[in-house]
């Protein structure tokens, strides 16, 4: 149980164009998803909180208007990269969880954005 | 106070060896502490969590130890094997505050055959 789907696993991109990146939970309800961007050889940073129905929250440093994030339902989460230039090129990871009697979080299996 | 630090960057160890990756904190508001095991091109995935109630958890071949009081935590890999050969992160939560996960910098770890 607990999986966490992403779509598409890889995209490459021109400059300039925008580009959306999927998250669902498969088997159960997320009430929160979150994103994370990871460079090469880095720690996973966390880009912005989200709860279904609600805004995102997102950490300082993270352009809300470029990175946007929308929770429709409990189920899916998308980040959708504006304007996209070769230094958003990274790996994007989600995760999303119950918050149930847990709040383990579950990661997806990431998404390579390539701009070219 | 927010910050997680975890050591080595990188580890080599010899197929049947002990691997053993230390992490510590600051925040004593910290009440969960997850390791995630990544392979290249993937995402995170859970490995073992412990929580400061107890001092150690042993799943298998992975134990967490926990020294609530020097606040620090550590993961040991007995008889690793190339396979576990992987980056692996330590995490930390304060449960209520809606699962925030704090990450340490990672250790990426090899297991030579």
């Amino acid at each position: 149980g607990a999986v966490v789907s992403q779509h598409p696993s890889r995209v490459i991109c021109k400059s300039g164009t925008s580009v959306k990146i999927e998250c669902r939970s498969l088997d159960f309800q997320a009430t929160t998803m979150f994103w994370y961007r990871q460079f090469p050889k880095q720690s996973l940073m966390l880009m912005a909180t989200s709860n279904e129905g609600s805004k995102a929250t997102y950490e300082q440093g993270v352009e809300k208007d470029k990175f946007l994030i929308n929770h429709a339902s409990l189920t899916l989460s998308t980040l959708t990269v504006t304007s996209a230039h070769p230094e958003d090129s990274s790996f994007y990871i989600c995760s999303a969880s119950w918050g149930g009697t847990t709040y383990e979080q579950y990661f997806g299996p990431g998404t390579r954005l390539t701009v070219t | 106070q927010q910050q997680v630090k975890q050591s080595p960057q990188s580890l080599i160890v010899q197929k049947g060896g002990i691997s053993i990756i230390n992490c510590a904190y600051e925040n004593t508001a910290f009440d969960y502490f997850p390791w995630y095991q990544q392979f290249p091109g993937k995402g995170p995935a859970l490995l073992i969590a412990i929580r400061p109630d107890v001092s150690e958890k042993k799943e298998g071949r992975f134990t967490i130890s926990f020294n609530k009081s020097a606040k620090q935590f550590s993961l040991h890999i007995m008889d690793s094997q190339p396979g576990d050969s992987a980056t692996y992160f330590c995490a930390a939560m304060v449960e209520t505050s809606g699962s925030r996960l704090t990450f340490g910098e990672g250790t990426q770890l090899t297991v030579n055959p």
